[in-house]
């Protein structure tokens, strides 16, 4: 069993849909958990955090919860820019290393 | 703003070349990690350092090493290149005061071994 599993999609959605994605973590010890998002052909970058008690970028939302081992993101409002695969990551140590799912990608259609 | 820089975008090299790979970042960093990443397979961590001359194996180091002797540049080597290493490699930095150790990655080269 892999250490972040995320569901690969593809997730196709019309603007202006609200999607959501899941995550889930089997080590129990896990510290810090982030979203990420990687635009075809260019590097990761950080999204947002995940908090414990949930926090809101704009149109984002992330939740986190411990005791399912499980993080999702919440998109409303989806915009053509959102097209993108989404990388959930669990940082075990608090120290930087972590371990990365293999991403969710989303097109988002006219 | 952090930048994180990478020797190549694209290179392309004969099995059983020994192959160099440079990362530079700017952000005084202590962290720096060196990612491997493959369709189906996501990222994968090859060596992390989180200093000087430090270094530890991540999940898939077999076939690689690394050299970190100046805290702004992680090298990553290949010390006999195989097809299976054709890949896009991704370096990344983190720090301490960087609120959750946020890691920012290099643009990435892509690797083909032949």
């Amino acid at each position: 069993r892999k250490e972040v599993e995320q569901d690969p999609g593809p997730f196709n959605v019309p603007e202006g849909a609200t999607v959501a994605f899941n995550c889930t973590y089997s080590n129990s010890a896990s510290q810090s958990f982030f979203w990420y998002r990687q635009d075809c052909r260019k590097e990761p970058k950080l999204l947002m955090s995940v908090y414990s008690s949930g926090n809101e970028d704009g149109r984002f939302t992330a939740q986190l919860n411990r005791a399912s081992q499980y993080i999702s993101l919440l998109i409303r409002d989806s915009k053509l820019s959102d097209s993108a695969t989404y990388l959930c990551v669990v940082d075990q140590t608090n120290a930087g290393k972590s371990t990365f799912g293999d991403g969710t990608t989303l097109t988002v259609k006219p | 703003d952090v930048k994180v820089t990478q020797s190549s975008r694209y290179l392309v090299k004969r099995t059983g070349e020994k192959v160099f790979l440079e990362c530079v970042q700017d952000m005084d960093h202590e962290n720096m990690f060196w990612y491997r990443q493959d369709p189906g397979l996501g990222l994968r961590l090859i060596y992390f350092s989180y200093d000087v001359k430090m270094k530890e194996k991540g999940d898939i180091p077999e076939g690689y090493s690394v050299s970190r002797e100046k805290k702004e540049r992680f090298s990553l080597i290949l010390e006999s290149a195989s097809t299976n290493q054709t890949s896009m490699y991704l370096c990344a930095s983190s720090g301490p005061g960087q609120g959750d150790y946020e890691q920012y990655f290099g643009p990435g080269t892509r690797l083909t071994v032949t």
